[in-house]
């Protein structure tokens, strides 16, 4: 167990929906990291926030957005969803934000139909 | 722009064969980070190691080892006396460093699996 928490772990939903996933971070991690895994497209970075404000940014979709709150909790919000956007989301926590290894959470799976 | 190869798409090998994962990486910059990480069929990620681009000793942790080779770009990864509980996708990683964030770039991972 990495101590990283996502829910929900499935999703279903149908296109132009709006969702949200939310990653607890390990305790003590000030940096929280989404990504996105899906078979075309493979692992792809899409933001990162450190202690509450965004630090990098990938390849994340307009429709999409994230926060990452006073308690360090994230939700990333995906809008107008599209087949597409099939895949599976990881939330990933760091301590600081300087190229250590990631604690990853075992990720939200989610199906746009 | 960086990038990470990793050529071998699925690797089949019999219990107790060593087995080695190849990764190429591309970057500009002098200061980088290489990283492994293993993913399971439960689908979560787990770490195995980290390298910045300054120390090129390798790595030897149980069965598994590392080679990393600046003058040729890569960073393989060896499985000796492999077990079935290593069967899994292994991705390798690249991150520029602080000037371009903390973005880690995944390769496309290879699928190991040890048969009995």
């Amino acid at each position: 167990d990495s101590g990283v928490t996502q829910t929900p772990k499935h999703l279903i939903t149908a296109t132009g929906q709006r969702v949200t996933l939310r990653c607890s971070p390990r305790s003590g991690d000030l940096s929280v990291y989404w990504y996105q895994q899906s078979l075309d497209q493979g692992l792809q970075f899409l933001i990162q926030y450190y202690n509450g404000e965004e630090r990098a940014k990938g390849n994340i979709l307009e429709r999409f957005s994230a926060q990452q709150f006073p308690d360090l909790h994230s939700e990333l919000n995906l809008s107008s969803l599209e087949l597409g956007d099939s895949a599976l989301y990881f939330c990933a926590s760091s301590v600081t934000a300087y190229n250590e290894k990631l604690f990853f959470g075992s990720g939200t799976q989610l199906s746009v139909l | 722009a960086q990038k990470v190869t990793q050529a071998q798409t699925e690797i089949s090998v019999v219990e107790k064969e060593d087995v080695t994962l190849d990764c190429v990486y591309e970057t500009r910059d002098t200061t980088y980070y290489l990283f492994w990480y293993k993913q399971p069929p439960s689908g979560e990620l787990v770490f195995l190691i980290r390298r910045n681009s300054f120390d090129e000793q390798n790595e030897i942790s149980g069965r598994y080892s590392w080679n990393f080779q600046k003058s040729t770009s890569s960073f393989n990864f060896t499985i000796t006396a492999s077990q079935v509980v290593d069967s899994a996708v292994y991705f390798c990683a690249l991150s520029e460093g602080v000037s371009s964030g903390d973005k880690l770039t995944f390769g496309t991972g290879t699928r190991l699996a040890v048969r009995p």
